[in-house]
């Protein structure tokens, strides 16, 4: 079945510090990859996604390109700020076959605690 | 403003009670989700709705049922058959079936088991 492998956290860096996250996974099919941010205490925010291969998804500083060849989709940021502390999630969407019919199915990952000092 | 409501933001309830997260939408998104995250676990799917009447189990749906009689609205029964109920509940929705489509996540319930 499908996953996704993300590192393992904490990740802690001062502001200002480069930052990446790894995120590999595995498919059966073609997925959709994302990255959703997640604050304290709060839901799941989109951060980022790309349909396709080489497609490179980017928002608020933050970039990751779908890469087919070694089945990644690494997050980074060239400046973090002690406002980017919060969890990240990797995420994949990928046809998922049911008894009830099909529908495109999000995995995560656990998620990677980050926490950026003064 | 356009989005995802879950209330109550906390619940508690004793061993043995029902209890009921409610999820209202106001984006007019066809699919609706529950999931359910644990410290160092990621998010793990619950049910699913892709249409108004119909559900489907996701991958831990022992000890949990749902409804969906309205598009706006997918509230999760949490059972007495639940043996590890205490965790925090996320619900999220998306436009359709396309994989393109990122699913818009509620703020959450937190469900504390006394």
């Amino acid at each position: 079945g499908d996953s996704v492998t993300q590192m393992e956290g904490p990740v802690t860096l001062s502001e200002e510090a480069f930052l990446t996250i790894n995120c590999t996974y595995t498919a059966t099919g073609y997925p959709s990859l994302f990255w959703y941010v997640q604050y304290p205490g709060e839901g799941l925010q989109l951060l980022l996604k790309a349909t396709k291969a080489d497609d490179k998804g980017s928002n608020k500083g933050f970039e990751a390109t779908y890469r087919k060849e070694t089945t990644s989709f690494h997050l980074e940021k060239g400046s973090v700020q002690v406002s980017d502390s919060a969890v990240y999630f990797c995420a994949l969407s990928d046809l998922s076959h049911r008894s009830g019919g099909s529908n495109y199915k999000l995995t995560f990952g656990k998620g990677t605690l980050l926490t950026v000092n003064p | 403003d356009g989005g995802i409501t879950q209330s109550p933001k906390y619940l508690f309830r004793k061993e043995g009670q029902n209890v009921t997260l409610s999820c209202e939408q106001n984006l007019n998104h066809d699919a609706m989700y529950w999931y359910r995250q644990d410290p160092g676990q990621g998010l793990r799917l619950i049910y699913y709705s892709q249409i108004v009447n119909d559900f489907q189990k996701g991958d831990i749906a022992e000890g949990y049922s749902v409804s969906r009689e309205k598009k706006e609205s997918f509230p999760l029964t949490v059972t007495s058959a639940q043996k590890n109920p205490t965790a925090f509940y996320l619900c999220a929705s998306t436009l359709d079936r396309s994989s393109y489509n990122e699913q818009f996540f509620g703020p959450g319930t937190r469900l504390t088991v006394l």
